[in-house]
């Protein structure tokens, strides 16, 4: 069965920090992974990732794919108090069914 | 361009009732998908609608059924309803299926279910 695992499962940091992410998978027939952001109800999208090594980048996240060790990270530098969410990874392989992680609460203190 | 409807927002049923929850995708969405959201399990996958048709189905009983129609507009039902079906249902949709990887959700509707 696909299982994704997202450490650690909370956070509390202080703005400027810079904060890492972690998301590890078991997948059959990987297609992609994703990142979400979750503020309040609706996940927003961040990115998706096919390929192992290229980072993708937006402002101050990015995010990185390493499938032979079966893992992604996403990295979010300088840190504000609107970087405070629950971060979604989710990962689809051949049964095109997106599998979530349970997320990572993070808490950016002013 | 208006983002993904979910109606209603908030809804409280007692054991036994049944349930319809409602979602308008993006307008030109043709995928729609659902998902259960709990504190202890996280976000599960339901199902997922393309042109009318379910493309894929997570591992839930039965109870939980949907369909989609021809507007692309979708319809979750929850039938005999047990507690621990108290959850955030949230919907996506997508222009071409969830394989494209980019989901829009709605905001969800909370159920509770006493």
């Amino acid at each position: 069965e696909d299982k994704v695992v997202q450490s650690p499962l909370s956070l509390v940091v202080h703005e400027g920090d810079t904060v890492t992410l972690n998301c590890s998978y078991e997948v059959t027939n990987f297609r992609s992974l994703l990142w979400y952001k979750q503020e309040k109800k609706a996940p927003t999208f961040l990115f998706m990732l096919t390929s192992s090594g290229i980072e993708k980048k937006s402002g101050r996240l990015s995010s990185i794919l390493d499938k032979k060790e079966l893992f992604s990270i996403l990295n979010i530098t300088a840190t504000q108090t609107g970087d405070s969410a629950i971060y979604l990874c989710a990962v689809q392989g051949g049964s095109e069914k997106l599998v979530f992680g349970k997320g990572t609460k993070l808490t950016v203190n002013p | 361009k208006a983002g993904v409807t979910q109606t209603p927002r908030y809804l409280i049923k007692t054991r036994g009732q049944q349930v319809t929850l409602s979602c308008s995708p993006i307008s030109g969405h043709r995928s729609v998908s659902w998902y259960q959201q709990t504190p202890g399990q996280g976000l599960q996958f339901l199902f997922e609608y393309f042109s009318e048709t379910q493309r894929n189905k997570g591992n839930f009983p039965g109870r939980f059924s949907g369909r989609q129609f021809s507007n692309s507009r979708s319809e979750m039902n929850v039938s005999t309803l047990e507690l621990g079906d108290s959850a955030l249902y949230l919907c996506a949709s997508s222009q071409r299926t969830s394989l494209t990887g980019e989901l829009f959700f709605g905001e969800g509707s909370r159920l509770t279910v006493l």
